[in-house]
């Protein structure tokens, strides 16, 4: 049975730091991996979506990496901005369902 | 492009009725849309998912009777609590794949349900 586990549960930078969200899986046979972004009390806007056979995707100040052989994604924030507080929320595609992590809290103060 | 969106966004009830919960795709035909139930401070956790005309696949420890399912159009699934308990207070979120892709799900705002 698939499971994705994301490490930390909450993390507190101040503003501008660089950081790195991890996101572990354990069955390697996965369509692709998507990172989200959820806001308190919303739905998910999706950031990045990594197809199987790629290794990593960018997007502005987000890049994102797979390592399927290990069951491993990071998601990497440059010069983090208060408006990148929210839960990041990793999911892993194996047939037609998504099977997520609990997420990182992020909170970056000014 | 690839818009979902969710009726109501909020929603309060009293024990014992049921609520329905509408998810439409925009822009685009889905073919397949998926409901998602999230408890606070957990992971989205799928519930059903439905392929237009015909009926929905319940995951494990899903009560189909309590939670009807219909996927009536290409564009419209409606989720319909029945009999509704303080316990089914949750956010409720759907997602639709586009037609042309199978993999890609999109998902819509959420609905918030408080059961009292």
């Amino acid at each position: 049975k698939q499971e994705v586990t994301q490490i930390p549960a909450a993390l507190s930078v101040p503003e501008g730091e660089n950081l790195v969200l991890n996101c572990s899986f354990t069955d390697s046979a996965i369509y692709n991996l998507q990172w989200f972004r959820q806001d308190p009390g919303k739905g998910l806007t999706s950031l990045l979506l990594i197809q199987s056979s790629q290794r990593e995707q960018t997007s502005g100040r987000l890049n994102a990496s797979l390592d399927k052989s290990s069951g491993r994604s990071t998601l990497y924030i440059a010069a983090s901005q208060p408006g990148d507080s929210a839960t990041y929320l990793c999911a892993v595609q194996a047939g037609t369902a998504l099977i997520f992590g609990k997420g990182t809290t992020l909170s970056v103060s000014s | 492009g690839a818009v979902v969106s969710q009726h109501p966004s909020r929603v309060i009830c009293k024990s014992g009725t049921s609520v329905k919960i509408e998810c439409r795709s925009l822009d685009f035909q889905a073919t397949t849309m998926f409901w998602y139930r999230q408890f606070p401070k957990q992971s989205l956790m799928l519930m059903a998912t439905s392929n237009e005309g015909s009926k929905a696949t319940y995951e494990q420890g899903v009560e189909k009777d309590k939670f009807l399912i219909n996927h009536a159009s290409l564009t419209l699934s409606t989720l319909t609590v029945t009999s509704a308990h303080p316990e089914d207070s949750s956010f409720y979120i759907c997602s639709a794949s586009d037609r042309r892709s199978s993999y890609e799900q999109y998902f819509g705002p959420g609905t918030r349900l408080t059961v009292t």
